[in-house]
């Protein structure tokens, strides 16, 4: 799978956006950018995935450079409940196996 | 609905001790089954990973074995402790979710993880 690079740190104030980089510049076209989170002391979660298009669901939304080699994900409004460490993460999508390569992970802090 | 349990919470073992985590899904058939662990401020790194029972593999040499003696049951082990296992140890389940889109078909993984154990060696 492709590698990724994402800031090791960001601050967001609560109720703004917040948009986290991931660049992924060596992409296949037959990969997925999936992103999850890990809140302190818990299991990873799934937050959305995309091709090419942009992608939205109740978590999140997901931007896809035209050259898919960068993608942000955009948490609309913020919440103290978002503070986590974020992971943008590419697998081919016809990967069965199901392994996901995680790297550091954007820390999130959210601030009141 | 689907659920994944691990157990126990924490543990505190001695260097040189057995090590047996347990990991159980319910709610579905047949699925992917993976060990994680998670270094005191690192990221998460693949242990092992199941497709099937009795399939086991393994993504790094170490001091870890896995087994899954039943189709949603994967267990994790070791006969002799060391320092450097303690962590967080996450197991996850997973299936291929394939969707039929107007401009032909579309599959993607999504992984669910259990609340992980916490293990300290010392």
């Amino acid at each position: 799978d492709a590698k990724t690079t994402q800031p090791p740190s960001m601050d967001c104030a609560e109720g703004r956006a917040a948009n986290l980089p991931c660049n992924h510049s060596t992409i296949s076209g037959n990969e997925y950018v999936y992103w999850y989170r890990q809140i302190h002391s818990q299991g990873p979660q799934y937050i959305i995935h995309g091709l090419k298009n942009n992608e939205t669901n109740e978590m999140a939304s997901l931007i896809i450079t035209e050259d898919r080699k960068s993608s942000t994900l955009i948490l609309p409004h913020a919440t103290l409940r978002d503070t986590a460490v974020y992971y943008c993460i590419v697998r081919v999508a016809t990967d069965s196996w199901g392994k996901l390569q995680f790297g550091a992970g954007t820390q999130v802090v959210v601030t009141p | 609905s689907q659920t994944i349990h691990q157990w126990p919470a924490t543990l505190v073992q001695p260097v040189g001790s057995p090590l047996s985590l347990e990991c159980t899904v319910e709610g579905t058939s047949n699925p992917n089954l993976y060990w994680y662990r998670q270094a005191a401020g690192r990221g998460l790194q693949l242990l092992f990973y199941s497709v099937g029972i009795g399939q086991i593999s393994s993504e790094v040499p170490q001091n870890l074995s896995a087994s899954r003696p039943q189709d949603r049951q994967f267990i994790l082990s070791s006969k002799k402790l060391l320092l450097s296992d303690s962590g967080f140890y996450l197991c996850a389940w997973s299936v291929q979710i394939h969707l039929r889109l107007a401009g032909g078909t579309s599959s993607y993984n999504e992984q669910f993880f259990g609340p992980g154990t916490r293990l300290t060696v010392l």
